[in-house]
């Protein structure tokens, strides 16, 4: 099983250049979302979404934009990077349905250098 | 603001020794408080969660405590093990939320053998 998979794993920008981060899932998870993890914060959401067609900003949304036209892809996009945008990129899938179901299944990650 | 705090940031322990890493939360609406896992290069993974109807919750050599008045959890890894070494994250929901977690800011978690 194939589970989260994104892609690239390894980027690197200049200031002002945009890009998307790929994330796919295998396991028909409706809720799907994206963090990003810098040293001494932890894992902060950025965006997520419970289903095809439905996104909602997370604690850290700006800079960001996604969109969800199946239920197994959620591209990140950043529009326009800036250095502080520099961190590794986390998207994560569970199933929908209150907490009890809620194990966020992590892709391995997405390290961005912003210049 | 950091709504779940977490503690210490690193950890150094001996094998064999107990490891503790400690919680605390602020949104007295949280029920269900999760930790992750993750080793260098992977992203993070479940390991153990409990909910707030319950003071104690184990599994194998990791044990979760709550304190609800305190609104304060821990994690407890008895026998620690290299294979351990890992960086922790604590993290905290609200059951009308799903799946949005928030997560504390982590402790790398070294076990010397």
């Amino acid at each position: 099983n194939a589970g989260v998979t994104q892609t690239p794993k390894f980027q690197v920008l200049k200031t002002g250049q945009s890009m998307t981060l790929q994330c796919a899932q295998d396991m028909n998870h409706e809720y799907m979302s994206w963090y990003r993890q810098d040293p001494g914060m932890g894992l902060r959401l950025i965006h997520y979404s419970v289903g095809a067609g439905i996104t909602d900003q997370g604690e850290v949304p700006n800079g960001y934009n996604v969109s969800r036209s199946t239920t197994e892809d959620f591209p990140l996009r950043l529009l326009s990077a800036a250095p502080s945008q520099t961190s590794v990129y986390f998207c994560a899938s569970s199933y929908w349905g209150g907490v009890s179901t809620g194990e966020l299944f992590f892709g391995e990650g997405s390290r961005l250098t912003v210049l | 603001q950091q709504q779940v705090k977490q503690s210490p940031q690193s950890l150094i322990v001996q094998k064999g020794g107990i490891s503790i890493i400690n919680c605390a939360y602020e949104n007295t609406a949280f029920d269900y408080f999760p930790w992750y896992q993750q080793f260098p290069g992977k992203g993070p993974a479940l390991l153990i969660a409990i909910r707030p109807d319950v003071s104690e919750k184990k599994e194998g050599r990791f044990t979760i405590s709550f304190n609800k008045s305190a609104k304060q959890f821990s994690l407890h890894i008895m026998d620690s093990q290299p294979g351990d070494s890992a960086t922790y994250f604590c993290a905290a929901a609200r059951e009308t939320s799903g799946s949005r977690l928030t997560f504390g800011e982590g402790t790398q978690l070294t076990v010397n053998p």
